[in-house]
C-alpha cells in the first residue's frame, strides 16, 4: 500500500493564484482531513469528509475548498491565495472505527508571494 | 472548546540524556495519541493511549496517560540523535473515537551527540 499520498511536495504561487493540492489513500478509509501546519500553532484542521459525497468544515476553512467524489481522492482547493496561507499542508485518512490510528501524508509546503 | 498544551515548547538534551515531554487537556481525553515529525516530513505515529494509568513502551520511548485522563506524558530513555524531531499530542474530538484528531502545539526536541 502507498498509504496517504500528497501532490505536489513544494509549491509557490503568486497572491490571488488558485491551485488545486492533491491527496489519495489506498486504505479504503472513510475519514479524511486536510490540517496545516504552523510556527507555533501546531496543526489546525481546515476540511474534512466522512465519506464520499460528504465534507464539513474545520477550525480554518476560509478560503479553502474540498470535495469527495471517492473514497480515494480529497483534493483542497486554495481559490485565491493569500500570503497568509502559507503553510504546510498535510492530508490524513483514518478509518471510521473507535480508537485507531490516523495515517499522514507527507505535506505540501506552500509559499504564496 | 478543548486544547491540548504541550510542554516544553522545545528541549535540547545530551545524547543518552533522558527526557519527558507533557501535553495536558483541560477536559478528559478519550483517545491520546503521540506522533513523531522528523523536519519537512510527516508525521510518524508513535502510541495511543485510551484507558487511565496506561502505559506504553516502544523502544526506548514510554507513554502514560494518568488515571483522570487529562495528562499524557512521553518519556525518552537514554536518548539519541535518532530521536530529535517534533513530537505532537493528538486526541479524540469525542467519545467515537473515530472523528478527526486535534493537535497540541508540538515540542522540538534536539539532541546533541
Amino acid at each position: 500500500n502507498a498509504g496517504v499520498t500528497q501532490t505536489p511536495k513544494f509549491q509557490v504561487l503568486k497572491t490571488g493564484q488558485s491551485m488545486t493540492l492533491q491527496c489519495a489513500q489506498d486504505m479504503n478509509h472513510e475519514y479524511m482531513s486536510w490540517y496545516r501546519q504552523d510556527p507555533g500553532m501546531g496543526l489546525r484542521l481546515i476540511h474534512y469528509s466522512v465519506g464520499a459525497g460528504i465534507t464539513d468544515q474545520g477550525e480554518v476553512p476560509n478560503g479553502y475548498n474540498v470535495s469527495r467524489s471517492t473514497t480515494e481522492d480529497f483534493p483542497l482547493r486554495l481559490l485565491s491565495a493569500a500570503p497568509s496561507q502559507t503553510s504546510v499542508y498535510f492530508c490524513a485518512s483514518r478509518l471510521a472505527v473507535s480508537y485507531n490510528e490516523q495515517f499522514f501524508g507527507p505535506g505540501t509546503r506552500l509559499t504564496v508571494l | 472548546s478543548q486544547e491540548l498544551e504541550q510542554s516544553p515548547q522545545s528541549l535540547i538534551v545530551q545524547e543518552g540524556k533522558n527526557l519527558t515531554i507533557n501535553c495536558t487537556s483541560s477536559k478528559t481525553l478519550y483517545g491520546l495519541y503521540w506522533y513523531k515529525q522528523k523536519y519537512g516530513e510527516g508525521l510518524i505515529f508513535l502510541m495511543m493511549l485510551q484507558k487511565g494509568g496506561e502505559e506504553k513502551s516502544h523502544e526506548k520511548i514510554t507513554a502514560k496517560l494518568d488515571e483522570k485522563k487529562q495528562q499524557s506524558s512521553l518519556h525518552i530513555t537514554a536518548s539519541q540523535p535518532s530521536h530529535a524531531g517534533i513530537y505532537l499530542c493528538g486526541a479524540d474530538r469525542d467519545q467515537t473515537g473515530a472523528n478527526n484528531l486535534f493537535f497540541g502545539t508540538g515540542t522540538r526536541l534536539t539532541v546533541i551527540p
